[in-house]
């Protein structure tokens, strides 16, 4: 069985600049999450969806930052445009039941906005 | 928030040993989770432990969970170098992590 990916596994671009994120959750999964981790600091919540919808999208940074889930299936993050510190290892993540049970994490984008 | 402040932030040891990490949160739970990273990885989920359970083993892990306290431990037994890892603890719905455990295993 796959488990989660994302794509690209780094990415450098200038400030200024658009970034698309990809993850693809594990096949039956409805829920699927998102997570930064900035240097040095905590793994922080950005948002959380079921299927296609946002279930919780309270951790999102702010308007640079844009979430979808085409069909409940594969998820993009963009980030127009980017900012320095935006910076950061994207995670996704994803469950079968949602709340109070075990992630399955991808590998992180590592993001570098220069 | 519930949020998980791992103890020590970076422990370092020799093979065989056994190696434990602390973790605090601040509000009542369901559950605690924890996490390994290795170095340019994502998580990886080792074991949950419920707020009616006070300790859970899994494998050379051992969890225990005091919740008047608030606090969670995690012992990793007869440690290997390839144990070196980061490891958080984390609890909520939405997973709230701390900065984590930097675990370095020498051989």
């Amino acid at each position: 069985e796959a488990g989660v990916t994302q794509f690209p596994s780094h990415s450098v671009i200038e400030k200024g600049q658009t970034v698309t994120l990809r993850c693809d959750p594990i096949s039956g999964h409805d829920n699927l999450y998102w997570y930064r981790r900035v240097m040095g600091k905590e793994i922080k919540f950005l948002l959380h969806f079921v299927k296609e919808s946002k279930q919780d999208e309270s951790g999102m940074p702010n308007n640079r930052f844009l979430a979808e889930r085409t069909g409940g299936t594969y998820s993009t993050l963009k980030v127009q445009p980017a900012e320095l510190e935006d910076s950061g290892v994207y995670f996704c993540a994803s469950s079968q039941r949602g709340y109070n049970e075990k992630l399955f994490f991808g590998s992180g984008t590592q993001l570098s906005v220069l | 928030s519930q949020q998980g402040e791992e103890d020590p932030q970076a422990l370092s040891i020799q093979e065989g040993e056994n190696a434990t990490m602390n973790c605090s949160y601040k509000t009542s739970i369901n559950n605690l989770q924890w996490y390994r990273q290795n170095s340019g990885r994502g998580l990886v989920h080792l074991i949950l432990i419920r707020s009616n359970e006070r300790e859970k083993h899994s494998g050379r892990l051992r969890v225990t969970l005091d919740t008047s306290k608030k606090s969670s431990s995690l012992l990793i037994t007869a440690s290997r170098a390839a144990d070196t890892a980061s490891y958080f603890c984390a609890t909520g719905g939405k997973l709230v992590f701390g900065k984590g455990t930097k675990l370095t295993v020498n051989p």
